[in-house]
């Protein structure tokens, strides 16, 4: 069965600090999906990326990035510079290859504070 | 283009009651799913449409939830006999076409309340 870790319950910072969220990810299955969502307070489930297992590069998006590492079953978000507004749950969330649709499997989130 | 729409946003009902969720996918998305989110937790999958048929669902916590899409493209999630344990975020998401390489882009989610 697979199973999604978010060992952060919440996490408080202050503005501009760099932020890591942790993901850990259990599957049997050698292809699979890895995303994450951000959830603001009006609770709208927000797509950020989508990462297949075979695609191990670390990618860069703005203030945003994130690095898989299969080895350790690890794929962690970074906001670099962090700002009030990233203020939010995050998920992560896995789905396999071969279930029917692809039906997604999230952590408990990370709520993540950023104080002014 | 218009996302994903879910009616109503709040629902309040009591115990043994029956209630109706609606979700309004993306346009041109064959895909639909259904999730429940209790406070606190994140989401938990319930039940996946691929047109009009239920393809998986496997995640209908027991016979008191039930879920159609009669013409493939609106969805009605609907529960029976409500209690109080199924307050809820009940969140709907739509994908193109239901791969797994698909991204599901979820609605804004109906809060359930069972007094």
């Amino acid at each position: 069965a697979q199973k999604v870790t978010q060992a952060q319950t919440e996490i408080s910072v202050v503005e501009k600090e760099d932020v890591t969220l942790d993901c850990v990810y259990e599957t049997r299955d050698t292809t699979y999906y890895l995303f994450w969502y951000k959830q603001p307070p009006s609770g709208e489930l927000v797509f950020l990326i989508r990462r297949n297992s075979f695609d191990e590069q670390n990618e860069i998006s703005g203030r945003y990035s994130w690095n898989f590492q299969k080895s350790t079953s690890s794929f962690n978000f970074t906001i670099t510079a962090s700002q009030v507004v990233d203020s939010a749950v995050y998920f992560c969330a896995l789905s396999e290859s071969g279930t029917s649709g692809s039906r997604l499997t999230f952590g408990e989130g990370t709520q993540l504070t950023v104080n002014p | 283009g218009a996302g994903v729409s879910q009616t109503p946003s709040n629902k309040v009902t009591e115990k043994g009651k029956y209630v109706e969720l609606r979700c309004d996918p993306i346009s041109g998305h064959t895909a639909l799913y259904w999730y429940r989110q209790s406070l606190g937790q994140g989401p938990e999958f319930l039940i996946y449409f691929q047109g009009t048929g239920a393809a998986d669902d496997s995640g209908l916590p027991n016979d008191r939830f039930f879920a159609v899409r009669p013409e493939g493209s609106v969805s009605t999630l609907k529960i029976q006999r409500t209690e109080r344990g199924d307050s809820a975020v009940y969140l709907c998401a739509s994908s193109f076409s239901g791969g797994s390489t698909d991204t599901q882009y979820f609605g804004p989610g109906t809060r359930l309340t069972v007094l």
